[in-house]
Order: C-alpha cells, then sequence, then structure tokens
C-alpha cells in the first residue's frame, strides 16, 4: 500500500506570506494527486486535482505541481480564510490514501 | 448545486450494526462513483471505502483496516449510496462522510463534492 507523508505537521504565516507544503508519496502515484483544505468542524474542500489542475471556483492563490512521488501545495498572498488542516490524497490506485494533514495557522 | 448527505449515525453500542447512508442531488446519482471517508475525533481523515458507478461495473473497494466489516453498496434508483459497519468497535467512532468519486478512466477516483458528515458514536 502506498504512504503518504505531509510536512510540514504545522505551520504558522502571516497574511501575504507564501506558503509550501509538501507531501511525498512511498511509490511513483504520477500525478493522482489531490489536495483538500478542511476547517474546523466542516467538509474538506477539493482543491486541486490531478497534482496541478485547479478546481472551478478556487482562488489562482493556491497551486499545485510535482510528479512522482514529491508534490507541493503553495498559497501565494496568504489570506486569513486561508486557516484549516490541508491533506493530500492519492488516488493512483487502492487502497487510496491520506497524508496526515497540515494544519496552517494564519 | 450539487450536495450530498449523510444520515443514519448516531450512539451505538460496540458489536452492534450500523448503516449509513448518503443522499445526493443536483447530479445524476448514477454516472458518478460515491467514496466514504472517516476521521477520529482530533484525527486526520481515512479513506475507507468506494463504490463505483454502474457504468464502471459497480464494484467496490476497501481499505485494508475496515475490509471485512465494512460493505458500500448503492441504490441508484432512489439515489442512495450505504455503507455498512458490523462488529464496530470504539475504534469506529467517527465522523462519516460520503463524496462523490470523480474521474475520467474509471480507475482513478478523487473526491469533488462532500457531505457534511455523520458523527458515529460507538459505546455501551
Amino acid at each position: 500500500d502506498i504512504q503518504m507523508t505531509q510536512s510540514p505537521s504545522s505551520l504558522s504565516a502571516f497574511v501575504g506570506d507564501r506558503v509550501t507544503v509538501t507531501c511525498r508519496a512511498s511509490q511513483t502515484i504520477s500525478t493522482w494527486l489531490a489536495w483538500y483544505q478542511q476547517k474546523p468542524g466542516k467538509a474538506p474542500k477539493l482543491l486541486i486535482y490531478r497534482a496541478s489542475s485547479l478546481e472551478s471556483g478556487v482562488p489562482s492563490r493556491f497551486s499545485g505541481s510535482g510528479s512522482g512521488t514529491e508534490f507541493t501545495l503553495n498559497i501565494n498572498n496568504l489570506q486569513p480564510d486561508d486557516f484549516g488542516t490541508y491533506y493530500c490524497q492519492h488516488y493512483n490506485s487502492f487502497p487510496m490514501s491520506l497524508g496526515q494533514g497540515t494544519r496552517l495557522e494564519i | 448545486e450539487v450536495q450530498l448527505e449523510e444520515f443514519g449515525g448516531g450512539l451505538v453500542e460496540p458489536g452492534r450494526s450500523l448503516r449509513l447512508s448518503c443522499t445526493a442531488s443536483g447530479f445524476t446519482f448514477g454516472d458518478y462513483a460515491v467514496s466514504w471517508f472517516r476521521q477520529a475525533p482530533g484525527k486526520g481523515l481515512e479513506w475507507v471505502g468506494l463504490i463505483r458507478s454502474r457504468i464502471f461495473g459497480g464494484a467496490p473497494e476497501y481499505a485494508a483496516s475496515v475490509k471485512g466489516r465494512f460493505t458500500v453498496s448503492r441504490d441508484d434508483s432512489r439515489g442512495l449510496a450505504h455503507l455498512e459497519i458490523n462488529s464496530l468497535k470504539s475504534d469506529d467512532t467517527a465522523v462519516y462522510y460520503c463524496s462523490r468519486g470523480q474521474t475520467v478512466t474509471g480507475a482513478k477516483y478523487f473526491s469533488d463534492y462532500w457531505g457534511q458528515g455523520a458523527l458515529v458514536t460507538v459505546s455501551s
């Protein structure tokens, strides 16, 4: 089974900053990777799929990159509403799995 | 507007069974897979199962941690998906989410819309 590892587990940043979250897969997954944002008490929200495709309605300050085993989520010009926990998920094969999450504090 | 909603959660005794259901609107339910996730209190998200659309054979998939105890199913005529959990354990206490499984290939699925979740508490 493929394991997903995110780093850092938490970070603090300021409004206007650029933030990078890294996700590593234990085996190559091509670009079959999604990123989700979850706020406390709420359902996850899809941000990025296929490693770099921005979901409709998601602000363009979010971007994803990577392929194989190394992926990044970048958030430019950080906004107060960007707080929450971010998860990567591979969907290369079953069983699918998610990273442990990265908690972002603004 | 695409919406999904889970129902059937609650307090259940260890060893009992529970069936969660997921209802959807705003899209043709039968054309999409349904993926289930759970989140234990204070923990991260865990994928638990998926059922493909009839177009792609309707077959289920499960996480290793739940295989044999969890069963996913669907009733396209009623626009419902189900997650049945048998032999409930305290470790199954979590918020359970259903989501719409988006795919192009029929083999790779990500979740583009999610329900708000249903809390299942396993306790005597």
